[in-house]
């Protein structure tokens, strides 16, 4: 089973405006980590948070945690047509596990 | 900058055939994972490596499925007499582990199989 779940689904979205998406997760964590994936291509790496931060920034992407409620965001702000792709949020699991658990990811349109 | 690098990039195989996937990692890493995505979802965790002793299989992995990595280099994936059911992308990525810290994976671009 996955331990991330993204909400919503799919999010489609004018040029310009940010874009919101969100992770839960089950257990306790390591770190959290948030992955793109354009179509037809491996996952890139975005950003990683550590379970005792809070808010982490790179460049136009902005992700907070909350431990207390198991869940995550990630804000593109000012979004362009190169952000089209899918959003995965990982988990690892704090006793030792050695692999990271994928949501089923957020599906991200930019419209021009 | 060499990246994971996978091969073949696609394979059509016909039901109750063998297939093999190769994957390069990035050569100064020393955890090596494989993953399979299929359309829409996430990917899922299948195994993963740390040097050459494969330390972790998922319960997804059948007996058909087998996965090696002599000499904690370039990584293989086998599945045997495939199934319609294993069409899906394979995904490969490697990173530099220490402890129980997961570092971010480095992914290749993938396998997709088709089994007809």
């Amino acid at each position: 089973s996955q331990q991330g779940e993204e909400d919503p689904q799919a999010l489609s979205i004018q040029e310009g405006e940010n874009a919101t998406m969100n992770c839960s997760y089950k257990t306790s964590i390591n770190n959290l980590q948030w992955y793109r994936q354009n179509s037809g291509r491996g996952l890139v790496h975005l950003i990683l948070i550590r379970s005792n931060e809070r808010e982490k920034h790179s460049g136009r992407l902005r992700v907070t945690l909350d431990t207390s409620k198991k869940s995550s965001s990630l804000l593109i702000t000012a979004s362009q047509a190169a952000d089209t792709a899918s959003y995965f949020c990982a988990t690892d699991a704090a006793q030792g596990a050695q692999k990271l658990v994928f949501g089923q990811g957020t599906r991200l349109t930019i419209n021009p | 900058d060499t990246g994971v690098s996978q091969n073949p990039r696609h394979k059509i195989t016909k039901r109750g055939q063998n297939v093999t996937f190769r994957c390069d990692p990035i050569s100064e890493h020393n955890r090596l994972y494989w993953y399979r995505q299929t359309l829409g979802q996430g990917p899922e965790f299948l195994t993963y490596f740390q040097n050459e002793a494969q330390l972790e299989k998922s319960r997804l992995l059948s007996d058909r499925f087998s996965a090696e990595r002599p000499k904690g280099s370039f990584s293989t994936l086998e599945i045997q007499r495939t199934e319609q059911g294993d069409s899906a992308m394979y995904l490969c990525a490697s990173t530099l582990g220490q402890g129980s810290y997961n570092s971010p994976l480095h992914f290749g671009n993938g396998t997709r199989l088709t089994v007809t």
